[in-house]
């Protein structure tokens, strides 16, 4: 069975650094890109990068260029994405996801993580 | 605001059938194919069709989609109660928009 399991909650003060992790598992992990996707208190879902662990490129939305770092680590099958200097804008819940090619559909999603900035 | 416009809500009684729309542009829905997701509370999204049309194993046929020009469309004949939800289309961008859109997603209440 194909899963993405993410790491758990994460509570956070302003200014810090948060990194999430989505372990993947049922698949070969470097045949499929993984994404990252915020969705923040009421709103709607936001699409923030991918990585290709085949070669670890990355790709970043414009707004999350600078801030967020997407990483892949192909001997633990294992891909990252670390959020610097939260602010009041960040807490959200954020998936990762997988697709077959780097506009591919998102087929399989993470359960979520939940990050809570405050001081 | 988002890329790709959704209505902000539908609704529906059981056994109706209703219609989503998603409405982008050239560098979108007018060179990209489309994807709908469905996203429960509390869950991760699901994949319900991808390349605009496709439907993926397990979705049941209720669920189709349409694409023409800048526009899709994503319809549920025999409307359930378990389908209340949030939807979500999402294409590839090629503009500075991109390069994944997503719509704002449009909540659909089975009443």
């Amino acid at each position: 069975e194909v899963q993405l399991v993410q790491s758990g909650a994460e509570v956070k003060k302003p200014g810090a650094t948060v990194k999430i992790s989505c372990k993947v598992s049922g698949y070969t992990f470097t045949d499929y890109f993984i994404h990252w996707v915020q969705q923040a208190p009421g709103k709607g879902l936001e699409w923030m990068g991918l990585v290709d662990p085949g070669d670890g490129e990355t790709l970043y939305a414009g707004k999350f260029q600078g801030r967020v770092t997407i990483s892949a680590d192909t001997s633990i099958d294992t891909a990252y994405m670390e959020v610097s200097s939260l602010r009041s804008q960040d807490p959200a819940v954020y998936y990762c996801a997988r697709s077959e090619g780097r506009e591919g559909a998102f087929d399989v999603w993470g359960q979520g993580t939940v990050v809570t900035v405050s001081s | 605001q988002s890329v790709l416009t959704q209505p902000p809500s539908a609704s529906g009684t059981p056994g109706q059938r209703v219609t989503i729309s998603c409405s982008g542009s050239d560098s979108n829905l007018g060179s990209n194919p489309v994807n709908w997701y469905q996203h429960l509370p509390g869950t991760a999204p699901k994949l319900l069709i991808y390349r605009s049309t496709q439907r993926p194993s397990g979705v049941p046929d209720r669920f189709s989609g349409s694409k023409s020009g800048t526009s899709a469309s994503l319809a549920i004949s025999g409307l359930q109660s378990e389908d209340e939800a949030d939807y979500y289309c999402a294409s590839w961008d090629d503009s500075l928009n991109g390069p994944v859109v997503f719509g704002g997603g449009t909540k659909l209440t089975v009443l």
